[in-house]
């Protein structure tokens, strides 16, 4: 299967400051890309849907001025997390999907601690 | 709140035993996705149903989709600790949607 890329795996950060995460697919252009949070022993929540070259759009209680999702290019999504709280602290998975009927593929997430 | 109901939630099963986990939507759905993940790991795809009524099979895992296209079902045989691992069920509503979770069910094989 195609390959999707979440960088980085972890990251600690503090209590308000910034951060990035990235999703590259890897092996196809990702014409959409899909952002989710999963707390502990729950699912997977989805929190914005971004189409490349538009904007994200975000679900329901999703700040959109906290959680700022980029597309700029068919192989790379981001998803920055501003001015980071404790309560951030989750584990967040971005997929992509090449083209509508096509499968989504999943990265394979990123733990973000803020301290 | 969840669109997909899944059950059960947890489940614990001795080695060697077969087990049944269900997905269930109350709309028809465009495709069901089954995955298996480690928590605070990615997701691992097992399976993708389109078709009402569809089955498939990969090693001991097989998953069935409904005629209605609302409810599946994933059957492990003769589960293996390498089983375990917890199940999340994923569906589209339609070719244009995202993709949501079911709440997923925690799977234990004891040895």
């Amino acid at each position: 299967g195609a390959v999707v890329s979440q960088h980085p795996s972890r990251v600690i950060c503090k209590s308000g400051t910034s951060v990035k995460i990235e999703c590259r697919s890897l092996d196809f252009q990702a014409t959409t890309m899909f952002w989710y949070r999963q707390f502990p022993k729950q699912s997977l929540m989805l929190m914005a849907t971004s189409n490349e070259g538009s904007k994200a759009t975000y679900e329901q209680g999703v700040e959109k001025d906290k959680f700022l999702i980029n597309h700029a290019s068919l192989t790379l999504s981001t998803l920055t997390v501003t001015s980071a709280h404790p309560e951030d602290s989750s584990f967040y998975i971005c997929s992509a999907r090449a083209f509508r009927e096509g499968e989504a593929f999943f990265g394979q997430g990123t733990r973000l601690t803020v301290v | 709140s969840q669109e997909l109901e899944q059950s059960p939630q947890s489940l614990i099963v001795q080695e060697g035993k077969n087990l049944t986990i269900n997905c269930t939507s109350s709309k028809t759905l465009y495709g069901l996705y089954w995955y298996k993940q480690k928590y605070g790991e990615g997701l691992i795809f097992l399976m993708m149903l389109q078709k009402g009524g569809e089955e498939k099979s990969h090693e001991k895992i097989t998953a069935k989709l409904d005629e209605k296209k609302q409810q599946s079902s994933l059957h492990i045989t003769a589960s293996q600790p390498s089983h375990a691992g917890i199940y999340l069920c994923g569906a589209r509503r339609s070719n244009n949607n995202d993709m949501r979770f079911g709440a997923g069910t925690r799977l234990t094989v004891k040895p």
